[in-house]
């Protein structure tokens, strides 16, 4: 198994500027994760989607960021407008979640955003 | 806030010693997990702790959890240069959905 892919690698972009950023979970997960790191603010959970559907979208800062699952193989967290603070290191997570399974989340290598 | 505290936040030992981490949470949980990130790459999961357990071993990791102290302590023992990275716990609450809540790390230095 390939293991959960981000896309892409690196981001710089300007301010004002729109950001996508891309995930395919591991297959057969059913839960996925997007997560932001920062050294002031550690590992914040932005939104999980369960089945395709968004369960807990707290940590999703403000109405600049959206995320959608179209499908069980595919996630995007768009940032639109980006603003410099939105500079961190975004991680998508998958896990199996139910049926006796352990809920381990598998992490992708992120996407390191950089806003000027 | 937070929900796990690591404790130390930085760790420096020598090659062959043991390192220990601890992790201090607020609310009653599922499960305790225990991650471990090296520089600019992405958590890996190192072992699952339930709350109905109190010790856990795999390989050279052992994990405790003392649900009455809302704590649980990483040991890592014999330790190696490559086991220089940053350790997360993570809890599952027993209420509501399926997150996890990761703490603030513990940075460990491995001194060949």
């Amino acid at each position: 198994d390939a293991g959960v892919i981000q896309s892409p690698r690196h981001e710089v972009t300007e301010m004002g500027q729109e950001v996508t950023l891309r995930c395919k979970p591991i297959s057969g997960h059913n839960s996925l994760f997007w997560y932001r790191q920062t050294m002031m603010r550690g590992l914040e959970l932005l939104i999980y989607f369960n089945n395709n559907v968004p369960i807990d979208d707290s940590g999703m800062p403000e109405d600049r960021f959206s995320a959608k699952m179209p499908n069980a193989s595919f996630s995007t967290l768009k940032i639109q407008p980006s603003e410099p603070r939105d500079s961190a290191v975004y991680f998508c997570a998958s896990s199996l979640v139910g049926g006796g399974s352990t809920d381990t989340q598998y992490f992708g290598p992120g996407t390191r955003l950089t806003v000027l | 806030s937070q929900q796990g505290e690591e404790d130390p936040q930085a760790l420096s030992i020598q090659e062959g010693e043991n390192a220990t981490m601890n992790c201090s949470y607020k609310t009653s949980i599922n499960n305790l997990q225990w991650y471990r990130q090296n520089s600019g790459r992405g958590l890996v999961h190192l072992i699952l702790i339930r709350s109905n357990e109190r010790e856990k071993h795999s390989g050279r990791l052992r994990v405790t959890l003392d649900t009455s102290k809302k704590s649980s302590s990483l040991l890592i023992t014999a330790s190696r240069a490559a086991d220089t990275a940053s350790y997360f716990c993570a809890t599952r609450s027993n209420f509501g959905n399926e997150k996890l809540t990761f703490g603030t790390g513990t940075r460990l230095t491995i001194i060949p």
